[in-house]
C-alpha cells in the first residue's frame, strides 16, 4: 500500500520562472493538502482539495495554484517564482475534509536562485 | 485565524528520563490537536492525536493531554530513547475547518546517552 508520494524530490529555478510539483495521495484518500515548509520552521497551509475543487486557502498569494484529477493526484502551481518561496513543499492527503489524520509525503525541496 | 505556540524550542534529555513539550492554541474553537515527528530530510510522520472530547490519550511511551480551559496541549514522551531524537510539532485544527493544520513552531529533541 504506498504512501503519499511526490515528484520532483528536489529542484531549482531562477527568479521569475514557473514551477509544478506532483503528488498522489495515499491509497484510499481523496484528498489533498498542500503545506509550505521554510527551514528551521512548522509547516504551513497552502490550500486544500477535494471533488476537484479548492475548499480552503490559507494565506498565500494568487501566484500559487493547483489542481486535482479524477483520480485524486494533484498539482502545485507557482508562477513568478521569488527567492522567498525556496523551502520544502509537502502534499498530505486524508479521507474526507474534516479532522482525519494526514499523511505526508517526503516533500518536494525547491530552491530559487 | 488560529494561532500556536510550542514550547521548548529545543529540549536535551539523559536516555531514560521523560520529555514534555507544551503548546498553547488561541481558538476555542479547535477540536483536532495531532502531534507529528518529523527526523532530519524525512516527512512529518504523525505519532498521537487527541479530539477535544477527551482529556488524554495514551499509547505506550508516548501520552498526550488537553485542557480545553486554560486552551493547552500536551506531549509527554517516557524512558526516551536515542531514536526519539527529532523535531516535533504540534498542531491545531478548527471545527469545521476542514484538515487545515495550524502547526507549531517545533520542538527539536535530543536525546543523549
Amino acid at each position: 500500500d504506498a504512501g503519499v508520494t511526490q515528484s520532483p524530490t528536489h529542484l531549482i529555478k531562477t527568479r521569475g520562472q514557473q514551477v509544478t510539483l506532483r503528488c498522489s495521495p495515499k491509497s484510499g484518500h481523496d484528498t489533498v493538502s498542500w503545506y509550505q515548509q521554510a527551514l528551521g520552521q512548522g509547516p504551513q497551509f497552502i490550500f486544500q482539495y477535494y471533488e476537484e475543487e479548492e475548499r480552503q486557502r490559507g494565506n498565500f498569494p494568487d501566484r500559487f495554484s493547483g489542481h486535482q484529477f479524477p483520480n485524486y493526484s494533484s498539482e502545485l502551481n507557482v508562477n513568478a517564482l521569488l527567492l522567498g518561496d525556496s523551502a520544502l513543499y509537502l502534499c498530505a492527503s486524508s479521507f474526507g475534509r474534516n479532522n482525519s489524520p494526514l499523511h505526508f509525503g517526503n516533500g518536494t525541496r525547491l530552491t530559487v536562485t | 485565524g488560529e494561532n500556536v505556540e510550542q514550547h521548548p524550542s529545543t529540549l536535551s534529555v539523559q536516555e531514560g528520563d521523560s520529555a514534555v513539550i507544551k503548546c498553547t492554541y488561541s481558538d476555542s474553537a479547535s477540536n483536532y490537536f495531532p502531534w507529528y515527528k518529523q527526523e532530519l530530510g524525512k516527512r512529518p510522520q504523525l505519532i498521537i492525536d487527541i479530539r477535544s472530547n477527551v482529556g488524554e490519550k495514551k499509547d505506550q511511551r508516548i501520552a498526550v493531554t488537553l485542557n480545553k480551559t486554560a486552551k493547552h496541549f500536551s506531549l509527554h514522551i517516557t524512558e526516551t530513547q536515542p531514536e526519539d531524537s527529532a523535531v516535533y510539532f504540534c498542531a491545531a485544527s478548527l471545527t469545521g475547518g476542514g484538515n487545515k493544520l495550524t502547526f507549531g513552531t517545533g520542538t527539536q529533541l535530543k536525546v543523549e546517552l
